[in-house]
């Protein structure tokens, strides 16, 4: 069974920074992108940031870029997000999702499983 | 960017009511569009990928339509469990993706 487990939400100040992590398990992480997706408290998904299998391809939201920095490790089968100089409006539930095609560009195809999420809050 | 309009932004129907919401894509996205389902307190559930393609596992009560800019995403009969939020997405505009802002359905 595939499963995702994110890791590294808290509570924490504007301007500071928060590591967030990713576990993946039950699939072969070094053959499929992987994606943070957010969603602020009552409010819609948006897309942050995806990689490719390889690292070969990376993109980010508008509204992070230059702050947040995607990577992976795949012998770990993890997934991170750097979020530095952190704002109030980054607050949201971080999910992690997995590409389902194999061997894909970051954000190509359909994201299936998704995890279940860790919470930033950014408050002063 | 890829702009993704759904409408409507919320829905009320009875159970057995056929279901249809639309997502329109800025630009001609060909295909490249998935819908998901979110109930409460839960994450997204991929229903339909590449517009019309049903997700294994997913009731045949649900189907998605269409191409280039306009899209439908079909209920053929609710059901209770069907209450959530569903959302479309496009990959067209590689290495990013858009969602649509959502599309809460009640039950009357």
């Amino acid at each position: 069974e595939v499963q995702l487990v994110e890791s590294g939400g808290g509570l924490v100040q504007p301007g500071r920074s928060l590591r967030l992590s990713c576990a993946a398990s039950g699939f072969t992480f070094d053959d499929y992108a992987m994606h943070w997706v957010r969603q602020a408290p009552g409010k819609g998904l948006e897309w942050v940031s995806g990689i490719s299998w390889n690292s070969g391809s990376i993109g980010y939201a508008d509204s992070v870029k230059g702050r947040f920095t995607i990577s992976r490790d795949n012998a770990k089968n993890s997934l991170y997000l750097q979020m530095n100089s952190l704002r109030a409006e980054d607050t949201a539930l971080y999910y992690c999702a997995k590409g389902k095609t194999e061997r894909a560009a970051a954000g190509q195809g359909r994201f299936d499983p998704w995890g279940q999420g860790t919470l930033v809050t950014v408050s002063s | 960017d890829i702009q993704m309009t759904q409408s409507p932004s919320s829905l009320s129907a009875s159970v057995g009511d056929r279901v249809t919401i639309t997502c329109q894509a800025s630009q001609d996205i060909s295909n490249y569009l998935n819908w998901y389902q979110q109930k409460p307190g839960k994450a997204p559930k991929l229903l339909i990928y590449d517009a019309s393609n049903l997700e294994t596992g997913v009731p045949s009560r649900f189907s998605g339509s269409g191409s280039g800019t306009d899209f439908t995403f079909t209920i053929s009969s609710l059901q209770p469990e069907d209450i959530a939020t569903y959302y479309c997405q496009q990959y067209d505009n590689l290495p990013r993706v858009t969602f649509g802002q959502g599309t809460r359905l009640e039950i009357k």
